[in-house]
């Protein structure tokens, strides 16, 4: 079965860090780009960033540039977002998803996670 | 960034209706447009992909058409379990951006 499993959410303050990870399996993860995308608390969906399946290609939204740093071990059938310097607006679920083709840039999102509750308060 | 309008924001039809759903696009997109499902509590659905090509095991009675900047989603037969929130998703230029959502309830 192919499936995404996301962890490492939870509660953080202002300013703080946190490492999310999204565990793959029934795929061939190193083939595949794969993405963040997140969602407040009653509303819509937000791309948050992307990898390509070789780590060569990398994109971040401008909310989160030069906070959060997305990579992968393709060895682990892992992809990961650390996410530094939080803020209250950081609040949602972050789903991972798997990109439809294999393409160097965000696609269409085939593939998804359960998601991962972050929460940004003091 | 290329802003996606949804209309309308809600709707509220009968089992068996037709439901139809528009997203427009602020620039010309081409046909790099993408449409998901979300059910309450859970992560969203990929069911139209390139506007019109429908994702492998989705239901036909789900379909979606246009180009460039007008596209339309379209439910032939409204069922209980299509009271979900959809969206529309662009990608021909970074950031991918969606469509604010357009909740489906039945009457």
């Amino acid at each position: 079965e192919v499936q995404l499993v996301e962890s490492g959410g939870g509660l953080v303050k202002p300013g703080g860090s946190l490492r999310l990870s999204c565990a793959a399996s029934g795929f061939t993860f190193s083939s595949y780009s794969m993405n963040w995308v997140r969602q407040a608390p009653g509303k819509g969906l937000e791309w948050v960033s992307s990898i390509s399946s070789s780590s060569s290609y990398i994109y971040y939204a401008d909310s989160v540039k030069g906070r959060f740093t997305i990579s992968r071990d393709n060895a682990k059938n892992s992809l990961y977002l650390q996410m530094n310097s939080l803020r209250a607006e950081d609040t949602a679920v972050y789903y991972c998803a798997r990109d439809l083709r294999i393409a160097v840039a965000p696609r269409a999102f085939d593939i998804w996670g359960q998601g991962t509750m972050v929460t940004v308060s003091s | 960034d290329i802003q996606m309008t949804q209309s309308p924001s809600s709707l509220s039809a009968s089992v068996g209706d037709r439901v139809t759903i528009t997203c427009q696009a602020s620039q010309d997109i081409s046909n790099y447009l993408n449409w998901y499902q979300q059910k309450p509590g859970k992560a969203p659905k990929l069911l139209i992909y390139d506007a019109s090509n429908l994702e492998t095991g989705v239901p036909s009675r789900f379909s979606g058409s246009g180009s460039g900047t007008d596209f339309t989603f379209t439910i032939s037969s409204l069922q209980p379990e299509d009271i979900a929130t959809y969206y529309c998703q662009q990608y021909d230029n970074l950031p991918v951006t969606f469509g604010q959502g357009t909740k489906v309830e039945i009457k």
